[in-house]
């Protein structure tokens, strides 16, 4: 069956423009989660949602990042007024059960800010 | 505060040597424990987890003990091959977050020889 996705694979932006990062995950998983990895380092946790309920946003590194799953099954990560420090590839993960479960992880989406 | 530390690679071996990447962890209260691959070009996949102290996890191979009085998970082959050659990343999850919220080290790049 299919696995998470993600897209764009890759996203180059300007210093100030904002983006948007969808990730669409496997049917019928509950939880879907964002992580931030920067070049080097592992994952870092961003958010986190069961259905489109948004549970814990305390990896969110500053107001312009924003993320919505409004019908409990896509999600978008959005960034306003993208920085340098942006800079990252931003994997989105899903999984089926509410406890100690396997997350299965999307490739990512490279993004790159000039 | 809740960390994970993994040896630092890349770690270099000939087919059909013995690996070891040490992970130890800094937790509160008592934390899943896994080990993640990924592979060139593709996303994060679990490789094994254990859920309780003395529990020991395998997958391919692979295996790793969960140590509560050393906190270390360190993951062992004892025959490695080509294909083996991947980053590897150590994490945990904590009873306070559901154990949903997964806690990344730094990865281990594993280069593997003919």
């Amino acid at each position: 069956g299919a696995g998470v996705s993600q897209s764009p694979r890759y996203k180059v932006a300007k210093r100030g423009q904002d983006v948007a990062l969808r990730c669409d995950p496997i049917s019928g998983h509950v939880s879907l989660f964002w992580y931030q990895q920067a070049l080097g380092q592992g994952p870092e946790f961003l958010t986190y949602f069961q259905n489109e309920a948004q549970l814990d946003k305390s990896g969110l590194p500053s107001d312009r990042f924003f993320a919505e799953r409004p019908e409990g099954s896509v999600s978008t990560l959005k960034i306003q007024r993208t920085q340098q420090e942006d800079s990252a590839v931003y994997l989105c993960a899903s999984s089926l059960v509410e406890t100690i479960n396997e997350q299965f992880f999307g490739p990512g989406t490279r993004l790159t800010v000039l | 505060g809740n960390s994970v530390t993994q040896m630092e690679g890349p770690v270099t071996l000939s087919e059909e040597a013995f690996l070891t990447i040490n992970c130890t962890y800094t937790a509160t209260g008592y934390p899943s424990l896994f080990w993640y691959v990924q592979y060139p070009g593709e996303g994060l996949q679990l490789l094994l987890k254990a859920t309780k102290a003395d529990d020991k996890g395998s997958n391919k191979g692979f295996e790793a003990t969960y140590r509560k009085e050393t906190t270390s998970f360190h993951l062992e082959k004892g025959s490695v091959q080509v294909s083996d050659s991947a980053v590897y990343f150590c994490a945990l999850s904590l009873p306070n977050t559901g154990f949903q919220k997964l806690v990344f080290g730094t990865g281990t790049r594993l280069l593997v020889s003919p």
